[in-house]
């Protein structure tokens, strides 16, 4: 069964960092692009990050580029979301998704405010 | 970017009723779309994927249709269970990006 299970979700004051973490299993990790998609609370989906199997080729979207970094360990089956410099419009909640987004994490969220 | 124009961003109607969601693409995406349900507090669900192709164990009173830049999403016969917020996703570009959502409430 494929499993995906965020963590490391929680409040966070205006120009701080965090790193969520997304653990997967029942599937070949290595041969899946990992993404991240956020959500605002009461609002639509947003896509924010990917990564390709090897963890090479990281894509952003505008609005997290030079902020957000993903990366994963093949060797744990995690991808990670680092975020820097989080702004009061990052507030969201966070779900892992993969290959052509199929499988959802339950997601986690992040609060930033001071 | 690829803007994809959800609409209606809402509905009523009843149990039985046939329901339809379209999804415009500001651009030409092939088939590469896929049709999600959510549910208040949960994750998304994928319910059709490549702009027809019915998800595994997905009920077949779900269908989609369209390809380049036009897409349907159609429930045949409105479930008490589908009363939720339905989203479109292209895949074909990045960034990706999603329709604003559809909600489907009672009528």
């Amino acid at each position: 069964e494929v499993q995906l299970v965020e963590s490391g979700g929680g409040v966070v004051q205006p120009g701080g960092s965090l790193r969520l973490s997304c653990a997967a299993s029942g599937f070949t990790f290595t041969s899946y692009w990992m993404h991240w998609v956020r959500q605002v609370p009461g609002e639509g989906l947003v896509w924010v990050a990917r990564i390709i199997g090897d963890g090479s080729g990281p894509r952003y979207a505008d609005s997290v580029k030079g902020r957000f970094t993903i990366s994963r360990d093949n060797a744990k089956n995690t991808v990670y979301l680092q975020m820097s410099n989080l702004r009061a419009e990052d507030t969201a909640v966070y779900y892992c998704t993969r290959g052509y987004v199929d499988f959802w994490g339950q997601g986690t969220l992040v609060t930033v405010s001071s | 970017d690829i803007q994809m124009t959800q609409s209606p961003s809402s509905l009523s109607a009843s149990v039985g009723d046939r329901v339809t969601i379209t999804c415009r693409a500001s651009q030409g995406i092939r088939n590469d779309l896929g049709w999600y349900q959510q549910k208040p507090g949960k994750a998304p669900k994928r319910l059709i994927y490549a702009a027809s192709s019915l998800q595994s164990g997905v009920p077949s009173r779900f269908s989609g249709s369209g390809s380049g830049t036009e897409f349907t999403l159609t429930i045949s016969s409105l479930q008490p269970e589908d009363f939720a917020t339905y989203y479109c996703l292209q895949h074909n570009s990045y960034p990706f990006t999603f329709g604003g959502g559809t909600k489907v409430e009672i009528k």
